[in-house]
């Protein structure tokens, strides 16, 4: 059973810094990993897919990276409607697996 | 413009059934996977089940056996049917399908689903 793991849970930060999640596998894994940025009350939103693609309408500063059992998602400037939680995502075989989510808040 | 709409959630008791609908607009729901996740008050998102356009069905282990999914492909929607349902089955249940691909592009608004006595 795949299981995936993130980190850190929470990340505390001001708007303008650098945000750095991580995703890891507990077996390797395709490049199809996705990301998704979830806000109080809404349903998710998918950010990245295969890894490293930005979905459609995704700003420039999130990026996606990584194989194998480690990726990362890159926050390069976090503007103020970042703040949110952030889940990795991964089909192994037929089913699917999701992180147990970092969340991103006001330092 | 693609929509999912869930319906259906409400108050149950343990032991109880309940019936989830998705209707879906802009897509064909049988002509891609289609799958609900469900989200408990204050956790993470759970992957909960996938129908492939083949008709494969698959399932988390703790609701295999309970839950079934289904589609209706003249009425373009998407089902769980969820029997003996377990207060630890509470949760917000959303529908969720991909544009192509292994990611969810398309969620709907979702549905609460509260198991109680």
């Amino acid at each position: 059973e795949l299981v995936l793991t993130q980190s850190p849970a929470t990340l505390s930060l001001s708007p303008g810094e650098r945000a750095t999640l991580s995703c890891r596998a507990s077996q390797k894994i395709s490049s199809y990993l996705a990301w998704y940025q979830q806000k109080p009350g809404q349903a998710p939103r998918l950010l990245i897919y295969d890894s490293s693609k930005r979905a459609t309408g995704i700003p420039a500063r999130f990026s996606g990276s990584g194989s194998g059992t480690d990726f990362t998602l890159t926050i390069s400037s976090l503007e103020p409607e970042d703040f949110a939680v952030y889940y990795c995502h991964q089909r192994s075989n037929w089913v699917f697996t999701f992180g147990p989510g970092t969340k991103v808040d006001f330092k | 413009e693609v929509q999912l709409v869930e319906s259906g959630g409400g108050l149950v008791q343990p032991g109880g059934s309940l019936r989830l609908s998705c209707a879906a607009s802009g897509f064909i729901v049988s002509g891609r996977y289609m799958n609900w996740v469900r989200q408990a008050p204050g956790k993470g998102l759970e992957w909960v089940s996938v129908i492939y356009s083949g008709g494969s069905t698959y399932y988390v282990d703790s609701v295999t056996g309970r839950f079934t999914i289904s589609r209706d492909n003249s009425k373009n929607t998407l089902f769980l049917q969820m029997n003996n349902l377990r207060p630890e089955d509470t949760a917000v249940y959303y529908c969720a399908a991909p544009k192509t691909g292994d990611a969810f592009d398309y969620w709907g608004q979702g549905t609460l689903v509260t198991v109680s006595s």
